[in-house]
Formats: C-alpha cells, structure tokens, sequence
C-alpha cells in the first residue's frame, strides 16, 4: 500500500500558486519523497524529489517539514495546463526502487 | 531532452491471443520497469529488470507476463495469452540513477 495521504481534489485560479499537502508520517529516515503528475491518461510525469531539504527546479519547489512526516509540492503560477493528477510517492527503499501509487490530489486549475 | 519510447500507442486483440508491448528506455539507463492501470484506477506495478533477469515482480506479473531485452534498445512485455481484465494502459519506465521516467503508454483493449 501506498504510505502517503494525499487529499482526493483541489482546486487553483489559474495564475495561483498551487499548494498540493501529502501526508508521510511512516516514512523511514533514508526515503525519498518524489512527486509525479498525470495529464489524462498519459504516462506519468516526474516533477521532483527531495530527502529532507526543500528542492526547486523549473516545475516546481518541495518542501518538506522537519519531522519529514509531510510535504508541499509548490507550483507558484498554475496555467490551464496543470490540471493534472498528482501523486506523492514515497520510493520503496528496496533491491527494485520501485513506486507504489496512491490515487493521488485531482488538481483542477480555474480560468 | 531524452525519454521513454512505447510502442504500439493502441493495441486492439482478440482474448486468447499474445501481444507483446515494445519500449525503448533511455540509452544510458540500465533498470526497467513496467507498470500498468486499468481505466479509472491507480498506477500498478508489474515488473522490474536489470542486468538482464527481474529483480522483483508483483502478484499481477504471473505465468502469463514475460519481459525481455532482446537487443541493447528494446524492452518488451508479452502477455502469452490475453484475458479481458487485461484492458489497461501499459507504462514502461526506466532509470540511471534513483528517477524513473515513463513512457506515453500503450492502450492494450482485450474483445
């Protein structure tokens, strides 16, 4: 099972910042937090990751808290094009690296 | 900027019948994954390979699943033979390091 908890919907006026919470609370000290999105059906689509420090790249900026039992995933100007599933995957620390999906935050952006 | 290949995007057969998923992973990556999700539910895992043998498989990936790297571009996922609950979108992913990148998908309907 997937060990985050994500809130099923939200929703931003386009232009907005997006501010999408996922819980964490069993993650284990040396696991990483990556977050993906969704458009429709298509493959998912890697946004960041982080251990314990607060990352940004040219998606998006995570931040994760101190106790490492949450994290924000940040996109600071929502375009129409955001709308998007979006998943919080805490990667399995075994010998295949692999991720277990949740349903993830449907995030609808508003004109 | 590199990605992940998948081939066919849309694969209609007949139930019975064997179909075999094409992926081109990024060149330097060396771990192979395939996922899948049946319309309106969440991501799965299936398979991962490395080093030419699977390194872990889930209770979905049995007798019927069979991957292969016939030559140094290709990754291939056959299902021997197809069931109706076999319909989904299939995702091939691939890794260097600790990030893994998928593919558009292939939609896989089973008649």
């Amino acid at each position: 099972d997937a060990k985050t908890t994500q809130p099923p919907s939200m929703d931003c006026a386009e232009g907005r910042a997006a501010n999408l919470p996922c819980n964490h609370s069993t993650i284990s000290g040396n696991e990483y937090v990556y977050w993906y999105r969704q458009i429709h059906s298509q493959g998912p689509q890697y946004i960041i990751h982080g251990l314990k420090n607060n990352e940004t790249n040219e998606m998006a900026s995570l931040i994760i808290t101190e106790d490492r039992k949450s994290s924000t995933l940040i996109l600071p100007h929502a375009t129409l094009r955001d709308t998007a599933v979006y998943y919080c995957i805490v990667r399995v620390m075994d010998s295949s690296y692999k991720l277990i999906f949740g349903s993830g935050t449907r995030l609808l952006v508003r004109p | 900027e590199p990605e992940v290949t998948q081939t066919p995007s849309h694969q209609v057969t007949q139930m019975g019948q064997e179909v075999i998923l094409r992926c081109v992973p990024i060149s330097n990556h060396l771990y192979f994954y395939w996922y899948r999700q049946i319309l309106g539910q969440k991501v799965e895992f299936l398979v991962s390979f490395y080093n030419n043998e699977i390194s872990e498989k889930s209770e979905i990936f049995d007798d019927q699943f069979s991957v292969e790297r016939p030559d140094g571009s290709n990754f291939t996922l056959k299902i021997r033979s197809t069931k109706l609950e076999d319909s989904a979108m299939y995702f091939c992913a691939s890794r260097e390091a600790g990030t893994q990148y998928f593919g558009p998908g292939t939609r896989l309907t089973v008649l």
